[in-house]
């Protein structure tokens, strides 16, 4: 089955304690994103990738890091979290950068404490 | 940036009833997608269509890119069609899907 699965699906965690999302997706696409979720503002992009090894900031990158080694992984890092972190975390992919449908994950439930 | 505006912000509806949900969005855009966020949060693909009418069962959705909005209908309402309706578009430049702030819908027995 055609799919982005991201792992955990839900983690609650301390300050400061570092931590990875994990993203994969089975169907050889060329782009992945992060986006976050909350109250209010929306769902925002974090960070982008068009390929193996090019990747770039989205609109809201403080605090995150991310890799893209293989096409079918791309990894959010959140290197020391803090409780403005605390949120719904999307990953999604398409088959090219743009123009075409974007595919989004079950999404990860995270709280900072 | 581009600006997505959906309407109306908030459905109630009773099993069996229809309605129309709006997006308008404020430039030209490469693709816009539905989505249906679901009570545990999951964003599941209703529709890309960037122009033109599609079906899906009960859903169908239209855009008119030239008039810059996109509308999207569900018939016979069921209970399991509550959630939150976003629309997603993508602007010519940029490649993040900018949403709008969403409908929330109710469907009551």
């Amino acid at each position: 089955e055609a799919q982005v699965t991201q792992n955990p699906r839900y983690l609650i965690t301390v300050t400061g304690k570092k931590l990875t999302v994990t993203c994969s997706q089975n169907m050889n696409h060329e782009y992945m994103s992060w986006y976050r979720q909350d109250p209010g503002l929306g769902l925002r992009q974090i960070y982008y990738s068009m390929n193996v090894e090019v990747t770039d900031k989205g609109d809201v990158p403080e605090g995150y890091k991310v890799s893209r080694k293989e096409k079918r992984n791309f990894p959010l890092i959140l290197e020391s979290p803090s409780p403005n972190q605390t949120s719904l975390y999307f990953c999604a992919s398409s088959l090219k950068v743009k123009g075409v449908t974007q595919y989004f994950g079950p999404g990860t439930r995270l709280t900072v404490l | 940036g581009i600006q997505v505006e959906q309407s109306p912000p908030d459905l109630i509806l009773q099993e069996g009833a229809n309605s129309t949900l709006r997006c308008n969005f404020s430039d030209s855009v490469n693709n816009l997608q539905w989505f249906h966020q679901n009570p545990w949060g999951q964003l599941i693909n209703l529709f890309y269509i960037p122009s033109g009418t599609k079906q899906n069962g009960r859903l169908s959705a239209t855009t008119v890119a030239t008039e810059r909005y996109s509308l999207l209908y569900i018939s016979s309402s069921q209970t399991t069609d509550s959630g939150v309706y976003f629309c997603a578009v993508e602007p010519n430049s940029g490649y993040a899907l900018n949403f709008g702030k969403g409908t929330s819908l109710l469907v009551t027995p």
